[in-house]
């Protein structure tokens, strides 16, 4: 089992271009999230999908788009990249209470 | 879920000495989990609190939730510098969904 995917592991925009970022898990979990992480701002949820072909907002969803057209894909978009969204994004899966992580992609807007 | 405090924010020990973070609520929590960032990783859940006066037992670590349930304390003995990174609490609020996490307390462990 791979757990939770996350592909790029890294990538660097420019102000205005837009972006997909893929999460994919192999543990048949019904709900995915998508996180960003600052420094010194914890993890904060930006969009989450309880179940395929379901989306829904989290605390900042401002700016972020999200698509669940599979059960073990989970997409995150940016239409357009602005500086502020600069950040770790990380994805994760459960089943219940607990979260299952990925590996993370660090974001460079420039 | 209720957003959470955690103190310190930042703590440094020599390898051996023991080290505490607080997760701290003004409102009842139904619930803390509690995870565990090493530098340049990912979360990795460690474990879920969900009754009042609980404590639970990891090898070197251990974890309370307060009577109050407003609360709670990740406690680790005799640290190692494999304990170091970021600690975090977060509770649900009762829905699965909706997980709030604390900003963390970075540990870092001297040799």
């Amino acid at each position: 089992n791979a757990g939770v995917t996350q592909t790029p592991k890294f990538r660097v925009l420019k102000t205005g271009q837009s972006m997909t970022l893929l999460c994919a898990q192999d543990m048949n979990h019904e709900y995915m999230y998508w996180y960003r992480q600052d420094p010194g701002m914890g993890l904060r949820l930006i969009h989450y999908s309880v179940g395929e072909g379901t989306t829904a907002k989290g605390e900042v969803p401002d700016g972020y788009n999200v698509s669940r057209l599979k059960k073990q894909n989970f997409l995150l978009g940016l239409e357009s990249a602005a500086p502020s969204q600069t950040s770790v994004y990380f994805c994760a899966s459960s089943y219940s209470y607990r979260r299952f992580f990925g590996p993370g992609t660090r974001l460079t807007v420039l | 879920g209720q957003q959470v405090m955690q103190i310190p924010q930042y703590q440094h020990v020599q390898e051996g000495e023991d080290f505490t973070t607080y997760c701290n609520s003004s409102t009842t929590l139904s619930n803390i989990q509690w995870y565990k960032q090493r530098p340049g990783g990912h979360p990795v859940f460690l474990i879920q609190l969900v009754k009042s006066g609980e404590v639970k037992k990891q090898k070197r670590l251990t974890f309370q939730f307060g009577e109050a349930k407003k609360n709670s304390s990740l406690h680790i003995t005799a640290t190692q510098t494999t304990d170091v990174g970021t600690y975090f609490c977060a509770n649900s609020g009762g829905s699965n969904y909706k997980l709030t996490f604390g900003k963390g307390t970075l540990l870092t462990v001297n040799p």
